[in-house]
């Protein structure tokens, strides 16, 4: 079965410093990559995916993620943090048509 | 908006009673998708469907728990018989076909007294 790993329960990161939320992966055959956040009170909304292509994918509300085949690794990255950004972060990975989850990472952006 | 809703969006029940949770995916969309949620975890994988179709349920924890999508559009995920273990978010997510991106709902919140 496909797995994903979340290493961090939480991240902490200075408003306008880079962030770096890691997700690693266990799969056989090609990766699927996603990356989520969820907002309180809110549904996941989807940020990005990787399928195939560029090791670097970018996505929604200026985020990206850098995808490492040696190191099994799917970091989810952003150049300049914003306290809007706070929230909680998932990586996935398709396994079959459904998505298996990461435990998530809580991001906080201090002002 | 054209996003994908659920109701209700909270439901607090007594032990051993019914409830059925309700899915309306995104227009056009094929595929429709039910996860479950604990607090602090993500979410993890139930039923899918394409259509009306029924394709994997190898998710539901047991057979309290069913779901349908008889005209391949709004959904319901049943649970009979109510524990307080079943007490969790239910989100639905919706993908134009199987391998696009899936796009979720607000979830319902399940409170089992």
């Amino acid at each position: 079965a496909q797995s994903v790993a979340q290493p961090e329960d939480q991240v902490n990161v200075a408003e306008g410093n880079p962030l770096t939320v890691k997700c690693t992966y266990s799969v056989s055959g090609n990766p699927y990559l996603f990356w989520y956040v969820q907002y309180p009170n809110r549904g996941l909304q989807f940020l990005l995916k990787y399928i195939t292509g560029d090791n670097l994918v970018k996505g929604s509300y200026g985020f990206e993620a850098e995808f490492n085949k040696s190191q099994t690794s799917f970091h989810l990255k952003k150049p300049s943090a914003l306290v809007s950004d706070s929230a909680l972060y998932f990586c996935a990975v398709r396994d079959g048509r459904q998505l298996t989850f990461g435990s998530g990472t809580q991001l906080t952006v201090l002002p | 908006g054209a996003g994908v809703s659920q109701s209700p969006r909270y439901k607090v029940t007594k032990r051993g009673q019914d409830v059925a949770l309700r899915c309306d995916p995104i227009s056009g969309h094929v595929s429709l998708y039910w996860y479950r949620q604990a607090l602090g975890q993500g979410p993890e994988f139930l039923t899918y469907f394409n259509y009306e179709a029924q394709q994997d349920k190898s998710g539901l924890p047991n057979d309290r728990f069913s779901a349908e999508r008889p005209e391949g559009s709004i959904s319901t995920l049943t649970i009979q018989r109510t524990e307080q273990r079943d007490s969790a978010m239910y989100r639905c997510a919706s993908s134009f076909r199987e391998n696009n991106e899936q796009f979720f709902g607000p979830g319902t919140r399940l409170t089992v007294l």
